[in-house]
């Protein structure tokens, strides 16, 4: 069962490079997270989206509800920036659902 | 005041053994998750809470598995016979409103994780 799928798993980045995660979902969503984990377990939540676009610094999510789409991008990406970037959609009746998640490495 | 807490944040057990974990979410949330993430992969969802009553419990692996928030704050999780399957990170999260207020357009605040190992 996979009802999120990320790409890519692995991504390695030269430190300033603009950076894209994607996420595909298949199940009827009333809202869509992106989190972010940082080695030792910690989750921070980043955007929650339900329709078009949000930017928080350098981070820019994205969403198409049609295309049942969302990607998040990083620009001028900082190593600091590195950590496990998941997916997460929720459905009317608080049932959320994860992405495996995007490693992100970024080389200074 | 602080976020959502867990405890403990390390857990050994001899196969067999149960251990029960707990969560103290951020005061006044209304709904409360928990989640299993075995390594290398995202969490999957185990229960939900909505104050004191559990509204579901349809990602509990199995009968092993029981969950409880009694008074609709701090809840418990606990696995009998533990097996060295149960061995994952064990996340609790928590948010402002219950499902019906929208509770999925409003942010989950995690806690750090119990990780579990059973031998």
């Amino acid at each position: 069962k996979n009802e999120v799928e990320q790409s890519p798993q692995n991504l390695t980045a030269q430190e300033g490079e603009f950076i894209t995660i994607n996420c595909s979902y298949s199940v009827g969503i009333s809202a869509l997270h992106w989190l972010q984990q940082h080695p030792g377990g910690g989750i921070v939540s980043l955007f929650m989206l339900s329709s078009g676009k949000k930017k928080h610094g350098r981070l820019i999510a994205t969403i198409n509800i049609q295309e049942k789409h969302s990607s998040l991008h990083i620009t001028a990406s900082h190593p600091r920036d590195s950590a496990v970037y998941i997916c997460e959609v929720g459905n009317t009746g608080n049932q959320f659902y994860f992405g495996t998640g995007t490693s992100l490495t970024v080389i200074p | 005041g602080a976020g959502v807490s867990q405890s403990p944040r390390y857990k050994v057990a001899k196969r067999g053994q149960d251990v029960a974990l707990r969560c103290d979410p951020i005061s006044g949330h209304v709904s409360l998750f928990w989640y299993q993430q075995a390594l290398g992969q995202g969490p999957e969802f185990l229960t939900y809470f909505q104050n004191e009553a559990q509204l579901d419990k349809s990602g509990l692996p199995s009968d092993r598995f029981f969950a409880e928030r009694p008074e609709g704050s701090v809840s418990t999780l606990k696995i009998q016979r533990t097996q060295q399957e149960d061995s994952a990170v064990y996340l609790c999260a928590s948010s402002l409103v219950g499902a019906t207020s929208g509770g999925a357009r409003h942010t989950q605040y995690f806690g750090p994780g119990t990780r579990l190992t059973v031998l």
